[in-house]
């Protein structure tokens, strides 16, 4: 079974601070990489994709590195809002499951 | 203007009962999904429809049955509700990538939560 890894935390950050989370994948032919946020109780809701050449969406930058397999969110300035759970995807290459990793918590404290 | 929607949205019934969870999304999509997210908050493929049709079977009992009656619609029915199968069932949607092997990104809908006494 191929698998999306991800260390579960929790991260416990003050406000201000730069944090980043990685994950492996396992599937060399995944072409599609999404971060999806869920907070307590509610859906996933898309962050942001991952891009080959990365990409940046105001405090947060997502990197993908296909040789070590892996991807990484960084979230610059933390705000209390950013505390959540951040699930990332790896998904397509030749299979349409898309393969959540169980997800990294997040708690970023005053 | 919900875009996936669900329904219930809580689900509480006894073990050995036959339950069923609505979804609908207006978005358009041509693929739907369950999802089972447990306890430990891990979140589970079940069933992937694209244009009303099964692509996606996980190892899932035979309890469980997706109907798919048309492009919007992807339902869930659950025999013989078992106490395993307490968790929250998401459905989601999203747009078969046009070329290569890509993949778009997935909405999700709020969630069922389903306790089994």
């Amino acid at each position: 079974r191929k698998e999306v890894e991800q260390d579960p935390g929790p991260f416990n950050v003050p406000e201000g601070a730069t944090v980043a989370f990685n994950c492996t994948y396992s599937n060399s032919a995944s072409q599609s990489f999404f971060w999806y946020r869920q907070d307590c109780r509610k859906e996933p809701k898309l962050l942001m994709s991952v891009y080959s050449s990365g990409n940046e969406d105001g405090r947060f930058t997502a990197q993908l590195n296909r040789a070590s397999q892996y991807i990484s969110l960084l979230i610059r300035d933390s705000k209390l809002s950013d505390s959540a759970t951040y699930l990332c995807v790896a998904a397509g290459g030749g299979s349409y499951i898309p393969t959540f990793g169980r997800g990294t918590s997040l708690i970023v404290h005053p | 203007d919900t875009a996936v929607s669900q329904t219930p949205k809580y689900l509480v019934t006894q073990m050995g009962n036959d339950k069923s969870i609505k979804c609908e999304q207006n978005l358009g999509h041509d693929t739907m999904y369950w999802y089972k997210q447990d306890s430990k908050k891990f979140l589970k493929i079940m069933f992937s429809y694209n244009n009303k049709e099964l692509i996606i079977n996980e190892t899932v009992p035979n309890r469980f049955s997706p109907k798919s009656p048309d492009k919007a619609h992807l339902n869930l029915h659950i025999n013989s509700l078992e106490l395993g199968d307490s968790a929250v069932y998401f459905c989601a949607s999203s747009q078969k990538s046009s070329g290569g092997a890509g993949y778009n990104e997935q909405f999700f809908g709020p969630g069922t939560r389903l306790t089994v006494l």
